[in-house]
């Protein structure tokens, strides 16, 4: 069974940068069906996508991010993971990863999330 | 970026009623349409793909509709579970984006 587990610190100072990883279980990222996604989503607020890899790497950005934000994978762990530079209050989030369904493009999978605070 | 806007923002049932969620997107996305489910303090769940397409396990009380700007999402006869609040997306170009949301609350 797909299993998606993020890890990484849950707070973080302003200016600092924040870095999340997504380990996988029960399915290869080493795969051309997928893509594996970050999404956020603020306190109350609605979802953003953040950007997704692909297994050889290449990524997609949100351009409303793209300057801070960089995702990569690594197939030997079946893992992939997100870094945000000079993060700010307004980078305060639940930060989830997904499965991204490559032929009809939907979620299909996702972690459980973990919350990421930006405060001095 | 692509515009999603949901109707209502906010809606009031009882057990058994009918609800209709409303999406528009502010231009053509063909059927690149998914619908999640979330409830408080846990991940979207996948309801609905590719604007009809009713995900692998998902009760067949649920159903989407439509093409092109307008979607639907519709829950046949509301259960206790579904109060929830209800994301549409869409997937046709990149910044994927979602709606805002539909929190479906018990009246």
């Amino acid at each position: 069974q797909l299993q998606l587990q993020e890890s990484g610190p849950g707070l973080a100072k302003p200016s600092e940068t924040l870095s999340l990883t997504c380990t996988v279980s029960g399915d290869s990222i080493l795969t051309s069906a997928y893509y594996w996604a970050w999404i956020r989503q603020p306190p109350g607020k609605g979802l953003q996508w953040i950007g997704s890899v692909y297994y050889t790497g290449s990524a997609d950005y949100n351009p409303s991010l793209m300057s801070r934000v960089t995702i990569s994978a690594d197939t030997s762990k079946n893992q992939f993971s997100l870094k945000v530079t000079s993060v700010t209050p307004a980078d305060t989030a639940v930060y989830y990863c997904a499965r991204l369904h490559r032929s009809t493009w939907y979620f299909d999978h996702w972690g459980q999330g973990t919350l990421v605070t930006v405060s001095s | 970026d692509i515009q999603m806007t949901q109707s209502p923002s906010s809606l009031s049932a009882s057990v058994g009623d009918r609800v209709t969620i409303t999406c528009r997107a502010s231009q053509d996305i063909f059927t690149y349409l998914s619908w999640y489910q979330q409830k408080p303090g846990r991940a979207p769940k996948l309801l609905i793909y590719a604007a009809s397409s009713l995900q692998g396990g998902v009760p067949s009380r649920f159903s989407g509709g439509g093409s092109g700007t307008d979607f639907t999402l519709t829950i046949s006869s509301l259960q206790p579970e579904d109060f929830a609040t209800y994301h549409c997306e869409q997937s046709y170009r990149t910044p994927y984006t979602f709606g805002q949301g539909t929190k479906v609350e018990i009246q």
